[in-house]
């Protein structure tokens, strides 16, 4: 069956560090990649989707994600994290044909401390 | 413009009771899914409609059922609710071209005693 592991289900940073936060997907075919953020008591906001083009995707707040097909990867980063960071991030595929089914990874917990 | 609006935001239901849950998508957004999520199973989908039509059904038992309206709105059932059923259930709407993502709205936290 199709799955996404997300490989770090904590990660704990000081403010000023840098994030990479680790996504892998099983599904040979054509996908769409998400990466969403939940913040503590909020709703899941997107912050970017691979669909096609560039591998390298800019997001909101800094982020960006590089999709390396051969290696079935869609690692999320920030240069450098701020404290308001601290979040849930989840990684998502959509695979082709799938309609609008998003598979989901387990989420990594993310705190930044000041 | 208003996003994906969910009610009610919080239910307590006993076992054995049935819910309905409401999802209003953006407007001019066709799709709307429903999503589950739980502490230990994390988010798992449970179906998509598009043009009052289910597209795709995940991995629940037949008491998950849903349904869409023609104004896009949607609905979902659970019934003979088990304590397992505890979870946040989110909805999610997108406009037929997908590229532009999915919104999700902030879920219907139900509790089931």
């Amino acid at each position: 069956a199709q799955s996404v592991s997300q490989h770090n289900h904590h990660v704990i940073l000081s403010e000023a560090a840098s994030l990479e936060l680790g996504c892998n997907y099983s599904y040979g075919g054509t996908v769409n990649l998400f990466w969403y953020v939940q913040y503590p008591g909020q709703h899941l906001q997107l912050l970017l989707k691979y669909f096609s083009g560039d591998p390298l995707v800019k997001g909101i707040k800094g982020f960006e994600a590089e999709f390396i097909k051969s290696k079935f990867s869609f690692n999320l980063r920030k240069p450098s994290v701020q404290w308001s960071d601290t979040a849930e991030y989840f990684c998502a595929v959509r695979l082709s044909g799938g309609y609008n089914k998003l598979i989901f990874g387990a989420g990594t917990r993310l705190a930044v401390h000041p | 413009k208003a996003g994906v609006t969910q009610t009610p935001r919080y239910l307590i239901k006993t076992r054995g009771q049935q819910v309905t849950l409401s999802c209003s998508p953006i407007s001019g957004h066709r799709s709307v899914s429903w999503y589950q999520q739980t502490p230990g199973q994390g988010l798992q989908f449970l179906f998509e409609y598009f043009s009052e039509t289910q597209r795709n059904k995940g991995n629940f038992p037949g008491r998950f059922s849903g349904r869409q309206f023609s104004n896009s709105r949607s609905e979902m059932n659970v019934s003979t609710l088990e304590l397992g059923d505890s979870a946040l259930y989110l909805c999610a709407s997108s406009l037929a071209d997908t590229s532009y993502g999915y919104t999700f709205g902030s879920g219907t936290r139900l509790t089931v005693v």
